[in-house]
């Protein structure tokens, strides 16, 4: 398997501008992650879904910011509009619950706005 | 909320030395630790999930145990080389269905 595959790998963009970072999960996994790493907060969970449906989404920052998993091989997350301080690395991160439930994580999208 | 908490934040050893650092998480409600490393321009990678009170692992040069009824884990690195120089994330779930908690990180430096 290829691993957790996110893209793309750097956007810069514009502040009040759409933006959309995409998360193909191991196969066979049935739970993704979306994490944002900040020098504040470290590595900070935004949103999980299991089986493709979202089951804890309390640290997602604010309505600005949204997720989906139309199946079990895709994952966007998406914010719209951007603002300077969304400026992270996101990682999206999958697993299988079940077993030893441990996160595999893709390379992380760095997202720079500006 | 469940609060996994590491310690120290950061560390700088000399290549040789062995060192250890700690993941303190509530007692009252645990299912298992994960403990993964970081390191920079990378992802972070599971390094030993455990779940039983008294499991010790070892990968190498590395170790772990765990202490469910005092909530806290220790991760031991023997004769730290500087490719060990990381950020080592402990996580901890509450119950079988809960998300993994992460904890801040000890960041390693280890000087040649």
């Amino acid at each position: 398997d290829a691993g957790v595959i996110q893209s793309p790998r750097h956007e810069v963009t514009e502040m009040g501008q759409e933006v959309t970072l995409r998360c193909k999960p191991i196969s066979g996994h049935n739970s993704l992650f979306w994490y944002r790493q900040t020098m504040m907060r470290g590595l900070e969970l935004l949103i999980y879904f299991n089986n493709n449906v979202p089951i804890d989404d309390s640290g997602m920052p604010e309505d600005r910011f949204s997720a989906k998993m139309p199946n079990a091989s895709f994952s966007t997350l998406k914010i719209q509009p951007s603002e300077p301080r969304d400026s992270a690395v996101y990682f999206c991160a999958s697993s299988f619950l079940g077993g030893e439930f441990i996160q595999y994580f893709g390379a992380g999208t760095r997202l720079s706005v500006l | 909320i469940l609060n996994v908490e590491q310690s120290p934040q950061s560390l700088h050893v000399q290549e040789g030395d062995s060192t250890n650092f700690t993941c303190s998480f509530p007692s009252s409600n645990f299912y298992a630790l994960h403990w993964y490393r970081w390191e920079t321009a990378k992802s972070p990678e599971a390094l030993f999930v455990m779940t039983l009170n008294g499991d010790e692992k070892k990968k190498g040069r590395i170790s772990a145990t765990l202490n469910t009824k005092e909530g806290y884990s220790y991760l031991y690195i023997k004769g730290s080389q500087p490719e060990d120089s990381a950020t080592y994330l402990c996580a901890s779930r509450g119950t079988s269905y809960d998300k993994v908690i992460f904890g801040p990180g000890t960041s390693l430096s280890v000087i040649p």
